[in-house]
């Protein structure tokens, strides 16, 4: 089992809806991470927070706005999404974000469609 | 900007072969690299990484990848496979030792018959 936790593991949501993703992690990890994955595609990086603070923001469009309230916690606000936002949505974390070989841990997703 | 290539997408395979997927990384300088696997149905997980020291590591479940810093190349391999190890592979490369983000490459879609 992943020591990452993802909530929802589904979602549906309309364009004008105003939802969140929420991933919590218990191993002590200073560094969490946002990721989306579309069908048969690798994962790509959205918001890397380091120590609580948004690090990169690989140029996410404003309607994903994420918030780590804690060193436990990371979430990902949905707002106005268009449905080719529709994807798996992975978290991840590590222990720190810039020590050489730092492994990420990832959560099992929360899968979005937005119609 | 970084990339991390494989060119096989699709591989079958017969229980008891001998497994070899590719990797090629783009990135010239000190680099990190991963192996990730997914299993249907479950989170990325990972195989086995690369940071420095000895260029053939061990991962779990009796995979090992070699780095070939001459060839920018990572490859995945295992002797024997089994029924259990039908997964997606994914190779990963990382800048070393900056809070650069983790490039995947495009993935490796194993599926291994009885």
């Amino acid at each position: 089992d992943t020591e990452v936790t993802q909530t929802p593991k589904h979602l549906v949501m309309g364009m004008t809806n105003k939802k969140s993703l929420k991933c919590e992690q218990h191993m002590g990890h200073r560094a969490m991470y946002w990721y989306k994955q579309k069908a048969k595609k690798p994962p790509e990086l959205m918001f890397v927070y380091s120590y609580e603070k948004l690090s990169i923001n690989e140029s996410v469009p404003s309607r994903f706005s994420p918030e780590c309230p804690n060193s436990s916690l990371l979430n990902l606000h949905l707002h106005a999404l268009q449905p080719e936002d529709s994807a798996l949505y992975l978290c991840a974390s590590s222990q720190w974000a810039t020590l050489a070989g730092v492994e990420l841990f990832f959560g099992e997703g929360s899968r979005l469609t937005v119609l | 900007a970084q990339s991390v290539s494989q060119h096989n997408h699709h591989v079958i395979l017969s229980e008891a072969a001998s497994l070899e997927l590719g990797c090629n990384y783009s990135y010239g300088g000190t680099v990190n690299l991963f192996w990730y696997v997914q299993y249907p149905g479950q989170h990325l997980q990972l195989l086995l990484k690369y940071f420095s020291g000895d260029p053939l590591v061990k991962g779990i479940k009796g995979f090992e990848a070699e780095f070939i810093k001459s060839k920018f190349s990572f490859n995945l391999r295992k002797p024997s496979v089994q029924w259990s190890d039908t997964a997606e592979y994914f190779c990963a490369s990382r800048k070393g030792g900056t809070a650069s983000k983790l490039t995947f490459g495009t993935g490796t879609r194993l599926q291994v018959t009885l």
